[in-house]
């Protein structure tokens, strides 16, 4: 069964500040998807970024970032110019292809953006 | 841009009762999600439909849970006899490769 950990319970920064989420997993699968999902306040899941473990590239949305290292079987969220509505639970899921296949979720990291 | 939409936003049931929350995935998704999340904790698996059917549910889906897609837009997820412990966030999610969440229910068990 795979399994997702993000061992960084909470954190804070200043807003402008460059802040990097961790994230690891484990799975026996070669092939599979990786995502950053982020949670305000509302509860309402976002996704933030999405990774194919087939594609060397890491993925880039925007100020948001990530560091996918498949062999070390890690993939941490970076947000640079972090910003006060950032401020959210992010998760990171695992997913291996479709078809019907379910997100297996990490415990989450609480990231506080300070004035 | 279309969304998954759940109603209602928020349910207060006594424990036995039977509730039904309600989801209207985006059209063109084929596959669907119950997700259900326990204040303070992360989101867990219940069940994934596909094709009128389930391809797979969690431990925590036993036979007090059950889902249908009764008009091929509305997923609806049933608890038959609620208990404290059903108390959670139930997220509905439909996908095509990428999970699109709704705004959640909350259900609490009182």
């Amino acid at each position: 069964a795979q399994t997702v950990t993000q061992s960084q319970p909470e954190m804070s920064v200043q807003e402008a500040e460059t802040v990097t989420l961790s994230c690891t997993y484990d799975t026996s699968e070669s092939n599979y998807y990786l995502f950053w999902y982020k949670q305000p306040p509302s509860r309402q899941m976002i996704l933030v970024i999405r990774q194919e473990a087939y594609k060397q590239q890491n993925a880039t949305e925007n100020r948001f970032s990530v560091n996918f290292q498949k062999a070390a079987k890690s993939f941490s969220l970076k947000i640079s110019d972090s910003q006060l509505g950032d401020t959210a639970m992010y998760f990171c899921a695992f997913m291996k292809p479709l078809p019907a296949q379910k997100l297996v979720f990490g415990q989450g990291t609480r990231l506080t953006i300070n004035p | 841009e279309p969304e998954v939409t759940q109603t209602p936003s928020h349910q207060v049931t006594q424990m036995g009762q039977e509730v039904i929350l309600r989801c209207v995935p985006i059209s063109n998704h084929l596959y669907f999600y119950w997700y259900r999340q326990i204040l303070g904790q992360k989101v867990e698996f219940l069940v994934s439909f596909y094709n009128n059917e389930i391809s797979e549910k969690s431990e925590i889906f036993d036979d007090q849970f059950s889902v249908e897609r009764p008009d091929g837009s509305n997923f609806t997820l049933k608890i038959r006899s609620t208990k404290l412990e059903d108390s959670a966030m139930y997220f509905c999610a439909s996908s095509v490769g990428i999970a699109f969440f709704g705004q959640g229910t909350r259900l609490t068990v009182v």
